[in-house]
């Protein structure tokens, strides 16, 4: 099965700032027949359901602001937001669907400092 | 717009049985492989199983924790799924989510809580 291990586990950054979380799996995430990484993230607040923000490691969803940005490949992955927003306060999590079982990060809570 | 509705949470015992339904609409549901992922409470996000297309054969797949014991389902002309879960242990209690994979979870519902309690 595939381990999932985000960095840090929770960070406070200054508004206006780079917030920038890492995410590492126990195997690669590259399909080399497509040369995709099949590694999303998402944004989860309290009381909704987890949002979509990043798949195939670098693509951001339609209407995701583009302070949010996804990069790396291979086993090493990093969530980029470029200037940190009141909004953005949430718990990011990493998800491969490389392969089943499917597995997450175990999440990193991102407070305003 | 893209839906996805759980539904059949509650309180079970342990050793008891649930089953949970995800209901979808705004999309051409047969098409779509469904997943299940469930959060328990102060926890992270868990992949729990989930159930191919007809054109793959409905093919299953399960986490560790959980298999043997629940079975993902779909029915097509009902546009719903199912997860139906027997020998509940108490930590199995979570908020249940029904999943659109697409590139990524692109579509969630809004969960069902589920409790196993003496």
């Amino acid at each position: 099965d595939i381990v999932m291990t985000q960095s840090p586990d929770s960070l406070a950054v200054s508004l206006g700032e780079r917030a920038t979380i890492s995410c590492k799996s126990s195997q690669s995430l590259l399909y080399t027949s497509n040369n995709n990484n099949y590694l999303a993230w998402y944004q989860r607040k309290p009381g909704h359901p987890p949002k979509l923000l990043i798949y195939w490691s670098s693509t951001r969803v339609s209407g995701v602001p583009d302070r949010f940005s996804g990069s790396g490949s291979g086993t090493d992955f990093t969530l980029t937001i470029s200037s940190l927003q009141p909004e953005d306060v949430a718990v990011y999590y990493c998800h491969q669907y490389y392969t089943t079982p499917h597995s997450f990060g175990q999440g990193t809570k991102l407070e305003i400092k | 717009e893209v839906l996805l509705v759980e539904s059949g949470g509650g309180l079970v015992q342990p050793g008891g049985s649930l089953k949970l339904s995800c209901a979808a609409s705004g999309f051409t549901f047969s098409v779509s492989a469904v997943h299940w992922v469930r959060q328990a409470s102060g926890k992270g996000l868990e992949w729990v199983g989930r159930i191919r297309t007809r054109t793959n054969n409905y093919a299953t797949a399960y986490a560790a924790s959980v298999k043997g014991r629940f079975t993902v389902s779909r029915d097509d002309s009902k546009n719903t799924a199912y997860l139906q879960m027997n020998s509940l242990k108490t930590e199995d209690s979570a908020v249940y989510y029904c999943a659109r994979l697409q590139y990524g979870f692109d579509s969630w519902g809004q969960g069902t809580l589920v409790t196993v309690s003496s």
